[in-house]
This record gives C-alpha cells, sequence and structure tokens, in this order.
C-alpha cells in the first residue's frame, strides 16, 4: 500500500480556503485517493474520493495532477466547525479495499 | 450515504472479562468490513480485515485469539475482545463497504466504541 504524507498540522481563519497537499510518490495504477474528516470520538467521515484531475463534491474539492504522486483537498470558506483532522488514503480493489491510515493533518480554524 | 453503526457506543468492563462490539451496515450489504484501534491523540491503526462467511484476517502484532472476529452476515460484524486488560483500553472503530464498493473504494465507518477496562 502506498504510504501518503501530509503536514501535521495548519492552522486557517475563518472564511478562507484551506488546501491541504498529501504526497503518494508509489500510488499504484488501481490506486485510488480518498480524504476523510475525523472529529474527537468520532469515526471518520468521507469527504471525497478521486483517481485522477479534478473532483467537486457539495464540501471539498480534490486536485489530482497527472503523474498522481500527489493531491489537493480544497475546503472553501472554513468554518469552526471544519476544525477537525483530516485524512488522506491510498488504496485500490487490488488490495481488498484495506486502507491505512498516516498521521493526518490536524486543521484548526480559528474565528 | 451509508450508514454504519456501532454497539455499544461505550463500555466500561473489568480486567479479566470479555467485551462484544457489534459493526452493522444499516443500508447496504457489506461485503468486508475492517476493524480499527485507535488511541488519544494517535491515528487509526487496522486490526483486522472481515469477510463474509470466512476467517478475518489479522494485521501483523495483532492477536487473533485475543481479538475474535465473526462476520456472520453481510450487514453484522463483531469484535470480542477476551480476557480484556487496561491496556486494551481504546477507541474501536469499524468500517464497511459495500458490494459495489470496491472498484470506486468507498468505505464508511462506523461512530466508534470507546472501551475503558479497569
Amino acid at each position: 500500500l502506498a504510504k501518503t504524507t501530509q503536514p501535521i498540522s495548519m492552522d486557517s481563519y475563518e472564511g478562507q480556503e484551506v488546501n491541504i497537499t498529501c504526497s503518494h510518490n508509489n500510488i499504484a495504477t488501481n490506486d485510488y485517493i480518498t480524504w476523510y474528516q475525523q472529529f474527537p470520538s468520532q469515526g471518520p467521515r468521507f469527504i471525497i474520493q478521486g483517481y485522477k484531475t479534478k473532483v467537486t463534491n457539495e464540501v471539498a474539492s480534490l486536485f489530482i495532477p497527472a503523474d498522481r504522486k500527489s493531491s489537493t483537498l480544497s475546503l472553501p470558506r472554513v468554518s469552526l466547525s471544519d476544525t477537525a483532522v483530516y485524512y488522506c488514503l491510498v488504496g485500490g480493489s487490488g488490495n481488498t479495499g484495506k486502507l491505512i491510515f498516516g498521521q493526518g493533518t490536524t486543521l484548526q480554524v480559528k474565528p | 450515504g451509508a450508514v454504519v453503526s456501532q454497539h455499544p457506543s461505550r463500555v466500561i468492563c473489568k480486567s479479566g472479562t470479555s467485551v462484544k462490539i457489534e459493526c452493522r451496515s444499516l443500508d447496504f450489504q457489506a461485503t468486508t468490513m475492517f476493524w480499527y484501534r485507535q488511541f488519544p491523540k494517535q491515528s487509526l491503526m487496522l486490526m483486522a480485515t472481515s469477510n463474509e462467511g470466512s476467517k478475518a484476517t489479522y494485521e501483523q502484532g495483532v492477536e487473533k485469539d485475543k481479538f475474535l472476529i465473526n462476520h456472520a452476515s453481510l450487514t453484522l460484524s463483531t469484535l470480542t475482545v477476551t480476557s480484556a486488560h487496561p491496556e486494551d483500553s481504546s477507541f474501536y472503530i469499524c468500517s464497511a463497504i459495500g458490494l459495489a464498493g470496491i472498484a470506486g473504494h468507498e468505505q464508511y465507518f462506523g461512530p466508534g466504541t470507546r472501551l475503558t477496562v479497569t
């Protein structure tokens, strides 16, 4: 399974756009990139998933360059409630769906 | 999105006793379920992969005789912590992949179970 590297922590202010970049140099051809959000004492919540180029949903955008060795989660206009840990995971159908969590990025949104 | 539930949400037990945690996929059939453990301020650690009707696959370092996993149906997996000790106190989280989920790899997580062993 490809290893991921993310910043340990980030600070932002309400209303700003936040971009969290994840490196996954050893991503395999059939791997997808998935981002999860976790609040204290809760299970991770699915944010977005992509394979290549750009994916957008109602809460975030995911940018994946052509070489797929990194990805960037973009959260538009964050609020205090977006303070959480964000995990970038890489995995694909070839490994039965197993996901290995890295340390994640702790995002602190300030007023 | 798909919903995964866990029961109980928190449990306190005495050292030496066994505790069972249930993980259910409420609105989809889960071919594969996963069990994770998370200690305070740390990331999730995968313990085992559970497939319906077959034996669970445990990650290196996880004692299969201590953490018994049963995936009896496409909507239920159970984790039993046998002879629990204080060091087993942790936040246990399950996740599930639906029948149509493997290709997209979308995994849905339960709310977690807080286990405290006294």
